[in-house]
């Protein structure tokens, strides 16, 4: 599986927007970028993921670079309740499996 | 619907004992995975079904570690014996078919183990 890189840890103030940067140089054509976060205490949840043009829904925004060998997770006004992790995933969609691969994501503290 | 259900939430028990987490999947999803998370090793895909039939369990730790999905609505992940090790969240999610529009697992709010 293609590996994705992360920041640990970013900080950002209340009603600020956020910018969550992913690195994944070796993605393939067939690899849909997935962002799952995960609120403490609690089990993932699903944000949003796309393949080659930006994304947008109620939670976030997804900008992928033009070589797709970047991405970055947008949230418009941060809230208290956005601090969690975030993991950026690769996932084949060609492929037989089925898998999501969590990496160590970024700890995203929200300041009031 | 009520999303993924796990039971117990917390479990405590003595290293040797046989321990057994339970999963109910959302209704109409026919993929279901079992994960585990420690502060050490992240969140870890254990094992997923597709219609009640383990596709991949090569993230198995050892054979202490087992998990049957007998029907569409329940599934069960075993360690026996229990050792201090497998301390850790241990988390069930299930999924509908994906398609290239759209894929998501949705997660259960996880099984809390202590092994002492």
């Amino acid at each position: 599986d293609a590996k994705t890189t992360q920041p640990n840890s970013m900080e950002s103030n209340e009603e600020e927007p956020v910018h969550l940067p992913c690195n994944h140089s070796t993605i393939s054509g067939t690899d849909y970028i997935h962002w799952y976060r995960q609120l403490p205490s609690q089990g993932p949840e699903y944000v949003i993921h796309g393949l080659t043009s930006n994304v947008n829904n109620r939670m976030a925004s997804l900008a992928i670079a033009e070589d797709r060998k970047s991405s970055t997770l947008i949230l418009h006004r941060a809230t208290l309740r956005d601090a969690a992790v975030y993991y950026c995933i690769l996932r084949d969609y060609g492929g037989a499996t089925n898998k999501l691969i969590f990496g160590t994501g970024t700890l995203l503290a929200v300041q009031p | 619907d009520a999303g993924v259900i796990q039971s117990p939430r917390h479990e405590v028990t003595e290293m040797g004992q046989e321990v057994t987490l339970r999963c109910k999947p959302i209704s109409g999803h026919d993929y279901l995975f079992w994960y585990r998370q420690t502060m050490m090793r992240g969140l870890e895909l254990l094992i997923y079904f597709n219609n009640n039939v383990p596709i991949d369990d090569s993230g198995m730790p050892e054979d202490r570690f087992s998990a049957k999905m007998p029907n569409a609505s329940f599934s069960t992940l075993k360690i026996q014996p229990s050792e201090p090790r497998d301390s850790a969240v241990y988390f069930c999610a299930s999924s509908p078919t994906p398609d290239t529009a759209r894929y998501e697992q949705y997660f259960g709010p996880g099984t809390r183990l202590t092994v002492t």
